[in-house]
């Protein structure tokens, strides 16, 4: 059974800095590129950024592009996401997705539960 | 970059009901398009993915269509359980763009 799992989620003051990280199990993680999406409360699904299996092809969204860094270990099955300079308006449920692609579709299938951020003084 | 427009933003339907959603992307995208369905509390769930194909176990009153710049997504009978939020996608090379979403309700 596929698993995501996110954590490193919390309260952070505007300004500040968190690290997400998302362990993958049941699969094999260093073949598939993975992404972030968030969604503000009330709000909306906001792709946020992916990265390829490898981690040499890596694209962000223009809301967090130079602010947040994403990265993976393939020995640990994991991804991150650093965020860097946050502000009150990334504050949302982060979620790591699979990108998962046949006969060139591409779509995210499995999801992790979320985790919170929250920028707030 | 390429916007995706949803409609309605909400809709009211009856248990039975035809319910159809739309998505236009601003300009052609083929049929890179992908519809997801969120409830409460929950991580989003793939449905149609490739404008028109229908994800695994999904039940067959969910379809897609459409192609280019106009994309519909429909249930044929609408269930009580299919009471979420629903959104389209376009995915690009490493990129994704959601639609705004639209919000179903049971009349």
């Amino acid at each position: 059974e596929v698993q995501l799992v996110e954590s490193g989620g919390g309260l952070v003051k505007p300004g500040g800095s968190l690290r997400l990280s998302c362990v993958a199990s049941g699969l094999t993680f260093n073949i598939y590129s993975m992404n972030w999406v968030r969604q503000a409360p009330g709000k909306g699904l906001e792709w946020v950024s992916s990265i390829s299996n490898s981690g040499s092809s890596i694209s962000y969204a223009d809301s967090v592009k130079g602010r947040f860094t994403i990265s993976r270990d393939n020995a640990k099955n994991s991804l991150f996401l650093q965020m860097n300079s946050l502000r009150a308006e990334d504050t949302a449920v982060y979620y790591c997705a699979r990108r998962f692609c046949t006969g060139g579709d591409c779509y995210q299938d499995y999801w992790g539960q979320g985790t919170l951020v929250t920028v707030s003084s | 970059d390429i916007q995706m427009t949803q409609s309605p933003s909400s809709l009211s339907a009856s248990v039975g009901d035809r319910v159809t959603i739309t998505c236009q992307a601003s300009q052609d995208i083929s049929n890179s398009l992908n519809w997801y369905q969120q409830k409460p509390g929950k991580a989003p769930k793939l449905l149609i993915y490739g404008a028109s194909n229908l994800e695994t176990g999904v039940p067959s009153r969910f379809s897609g269509s459409g192609s280019v710049t106009d994309f519909s997504f429909t249930i044929s009978s609408l269930q009580p359980e299919d009471i979420a939020t629903y959104y389209c996608q376009h995915y690009g090379n490493l990129l994704y763009t959601f639609g705004q979403g639209t919000k179903l309700e049971i009349k």
